[in-house]
């Protein structure tokens, strides 16, 4: 069965420091991975997608994320917080077969909180 | 270009009534998933309409009913609302012979009393 777990459930970090947000994942096979970003009352944006191409994916901004397959991650950093940047993160994994477009699955969240 | 847009934004209800929510597709995807985010959870996937039928479901009751239209539309409808539907309801459009990728709409929030 595929499955995302977020390693954190809340990240606290100063405004300008790094930020990284943990999910490993399980699946039987090669997976298609998101990172979705969900503000307060609000829907969900895409952030990036690991599609089995590059390993290292740049997203919308500053994130990026790397696909570690012997490690079965795919953490998501930005080099320099913003204050804009405080918003729920979910990890995603598709669950996709026989040729479906199959559904997302969703990890448990992570809270970004940026202090000033 | 709108994305996904949702109706109401807001709803709220009594125990055992109906509910209808509505979604439209980005422009140009022809597939409509929903999703029931519960407060401080993740989104648990519902269902999923192509081509005006329901190609997959989660684990939700049959009391989650859907329908999709010939513009692509797409309804949600809920019967004999309990308190425990009270939550979030995302739409996510796609394009099915294209990446997998889904747009999210800002969502319906639902509070049953």
């Amino acid at each position: 069965a595929q499955s995302v777990t977020q390693l954190d459930s809340h990240v606290s970090v100063s405004e300008g420091t790094p930020v990284l947000l943990r999910c490993n994942y399980s699946s039987s096979y090669s997976p298609s991975l998101f990172w979705y970003v969900q503000h307060p009352n609000k829907g969900l944006q895409l952030l990036l997608k690991y599609t089995s191409a590059a390993t290292l994916v740049k997203g919308i901004n500053g994130f990026e994320a790397e696909f570690k397959k012997s490690e079965t991650s795919f953490h998501l950093t930005k080099p320099s917080a913003h204050m804009s940047d405080a918003a729920e993160y979910f990890c995603v994994v598709i669950l996709a077969y026989g040729g479906s477009q199959g559904n997302l699955i969703f990890g448990k969240g992570t809270k970004l909180s940026v202090k000033p | 270009d709108a994305g996904v847009t949702q109706s109401p934004t807001h709803l709220i209800k009594t125990r055992g009534q109906q509910v209808t929510l509505r979604c439209s597709p980005k422009s140009g995807h022809d597939t409509v998933s929903w999703y029931q985010q519960a407060l401080g959870q993740g989104p648990q996937f519902i269902f999923q309409y192509y081509e005006e039928e329901e190609r997959q479901r989660g684990n939700f009751p049959d009391r989650f009913s859907g329908h999709q239209f010939p513009n692509y539309s797409s309804e949600l409808n809920v019967n004999a609302l309990l308190l425990g539907d009270s939550a979030l309801y995302l739409c996510a459009s796609s394009l099915r012979a294209s990446e997998k990728t889904q747009y999210f709409g800002p969502g319906t929030r639902l509070l049953v009393l």
